[in-house]
């Protein structure tokens, strides 16, 4: 089974408005973080917002923002007033405990192209 | 701060040839990771290094993978020989250590194309 969903391939949004990658996840474990990065074409992976799986309140960062629902095991990424720049591939990713501890699973990614 | 460093940028090889990637993580960083990105994909974790000692390989094919990470600062990625289905991008990542909630740090990747 999948351990990191992205189910939107591509999404499109018009510049200055809000918008919401998907993601869901599936795990056991009680102790995991959830993550997520955007990748330019330039290919750097660029770190946006991490959630933790014990913390009460969803995650900011500046325009970014984690709508975490742990018992939906989702962790949609939002956008507010989107810009240009923001055309990027996205990624969501988890982190669980145990052996492999620090080791990220990722999702397929989804393309976010803004319209001016 | 410097981010984590990489080199080649690109690179394009015959299969069968070798190639040797370089990554020189974040001041400090105690973990290094070497992903592999294929085309449409998100990164895969080849191996994790821990200081200088390998935390997971599970999926490193070592037939002709292999890495090492010398007195537990730079490292390099080889592969020996070369197959069509490793054209991808190799990234480095690096997190201050394993335990508590760091966040892993990427490089710009170096971009393989087998022919």
């Amino acid at each position: 089974a999948q351990k990191i969903t992205q189910t939107q391939p591509g999404m499109f949004v018009q510049e200055k408005e809000a918008v919401t990658l998907d993601c869901t996840y599936d795990t056991s474990d009680p102790s995991y973080g959830l993550f997520w990065y955007k990748q330019p074409s330039s290919g750097e992976m660029i770190f946006l917002i991490y959630q933790g799986s014990y913390d009460q309140q969803n995650a900011t960062e500046g325009r970014y923002s984690l709508n975490f629902q742990k018992a939906r095991k989702s962790a949609n990424l939002v956008i507010s007033a989107s810009q240009l720049g923001d055309s990027a591939m996205y990624f969501c990713a988890m982190r669980e405990s145990g052996t492999s501890y620090g080791k990220l699973t990722f999702g397929q990614g989804t393309i976010l192209t803004v319209h001016p | 701060e410097a981010g984590v460093a990489q080199s080649p940028r690109y690179k394009i090889i015959e299969k069968r040839q070798s190639v040797a990637f370089w990554c020189n993580p974040i001041s400090g960083h105690a973990t290094l990771y070497w992903y592999q990105q294929i085309l449409g994909q998100g990164p895969k974790l080849l191996i994790q290094f821990q200081n200088n000692g390998v935390v997971d390989d599970s999926q490193l094919p070592k037939d002709r993978f292999s890495a090492e990470r010398l007195k537990g600062v730079d490292s390099t990625l080889k592969i020996q020989p070369a197959k069509l289905e490793d054209s991808a991008v190799y990234l480095c990542a690096s997190s201050p250590a394993l335990a508590g909630g760091e966040t892993q740090y990427f490089g710009p990747g170096t971009r393989l194309l087998v022919l």
